[in-house]
Order: structure tokens, then sequence, then C-alpha cells
């Protein structure tokens, strides 16, 4: 595709619900990033994949966060038994590389937990 | 652990002034460094790329510049216009498992018209 992008844009849930976020990456990118951006403050690394592998997931904040990524494109956060503190917006990045390449951002899911 | 600092935390300008954003990060061992902007309850916009053997990259009315050795990083926006007002961020990207993004907490630009 052209972009990066995300879905759904906007998701309200209620407290102890399990939510799934998507990310379609650019066509041909083979690393893709989680982050989350919590009002006022700045982007938290969650997790990264090269292809469907995910090297480290020391940034999920807890067990009830998990990430898969498959056929080496499209990924899925999930969400467990939602808390309010979960409320943020969450951004996939993908690049075409590990390293020496630029990350593009999608316009993110704004998650409400109420 | 690395960590981002951006100076100022925000600034405002008249259109037409020319202005520099200031990013520092603590560990030099960095493979790029690149600068984001992010309008309100949007997602980020990559700007310019540079690679931790460069020095400076240009784009348009932007230039930004890499001094690793010091931790330090500027982006010059000439000529500013009330369109440039936006979040502008820094991120350095290190190795080890995860090549992840490590972001300052941006600096906030409005330009007056």
């Amino acid at each position: 595709g052209a972009g990066v992008s995300q879905s759904p844009s906007n998701k309200v849930t209620e407290k102890g619900k399990d939510v799934e976020l998507r990310c379609d990456p650019i066509s041909g990118h083979t690393a893709l990033y989680w982050y989350r951006q919590s009002l006022g403050q700045g982007l938290e690394f969650l997790i990264y994949f090269q292809g469907n592998s995910a090297p480290d997931k020391s940034g999920l904040p807890s067990d009830r966060f998990s990430a898969e990524r498959t056929g080496g494109s499209v990924s899925t956060l999930t969400i467990q038994r939602t808390q309010q503190e979960d409320s943020a917006v969450y951004l996939c990045a993908s690049s075409l590389g590990a390293i020496n390449t630029e990350a593009f951002f999608g316009q993110g899911t704004r998650l409400t937990v109420v | 652990k690395q960590e981002v600092t951006q100076i100022p935390a925000a600034l405002s300008v008249p259109e037409g002034e020319n202005l520099v954003l200031n990013c520092s990060f603590t560990d030099s061992a960095i493979y790029n460094l690149q600068w984001f902007r992010q309008d309100p309850g949007k997602g980020l916009t990559s700007l310019l790329l540079i690679q931790s053997s460069q020095r400076e990259q240009t784009s348009g009315r932007l230039n930004a510049s890499l001094d690793k050795s010091s931790g330090r990083s500027t982006l010059y926006i000439a000529a500013s216009q009330p369109g440039d007002s936006a979040t502008y961020l820094c991120a350095v990207k290190r190795g080890g498992s995860n090549y992840k993004l490590t972001f300052g907490k941006g600096t906030l630009l409005t330009v007056n018209p």
C-alpha cells in the first residue's frame, strides 16, 4: 500500500474487555514496530518484528499485551482485560530493513477504555 | 540506557523567522537519527533521516545536522510558515536485539502569522 495503515482509527471499549489493533505495513517492509503514546507523554516502545519474529518483547507493559505478525506483513496487537491506564494512541511503524532505513508511521489507533 | 532530550519544549515564533530545534542523546553508538513532525491527533511524518556516518541532510527548507560524538542534532527550519506549526520529534536508533527508535518528548512549534 501507499503507507502504513492502522485500524480501527478509534476504539472505545469497556474496562475488562479484550481489544485487537491492526497494522498493515508498507508492502515489502520487513521491520515493524509498535509504540504507545499516552496523553502528554513521549512515545513508548512496545515491540519490534523482523519478519514474523519478535526478538525482544520486553517493551510490552504487562502479560495482558501480546502481538503477532503473520506472513511477514499484517500485525495485530492484542490487549486482554483492558484497564483505564491502557487508554492511549497506539502507533505502528514499518521500515524496509532493521538498521539504516527510514521508519514510516501510521495514523494510529486511539484507544479509550471506559 | 539511551535517553533523548529535546530543547526547548515549546517555541513560538513569527512567520518568516529562521529557527533551530535541538536534540541531544546520551549514547553515541547509534545507527541513525530521524526527525519527525506530528500534527495534533495525527501520526508521525518523517522529515529527515541522518545516518551515523553523515553530518547533515537537507530537504527543502529543512536542514538537520548530526554530531554523533557529542550526542547532538539540530533541525534548522528556514523562513518558517504557519503550516510548520506542529510537534517536532527526534529519534535515535541504536543496535541490540530490537533496533528500536528512542524518542525525545518533542518541541511544540507555533508559527504566528
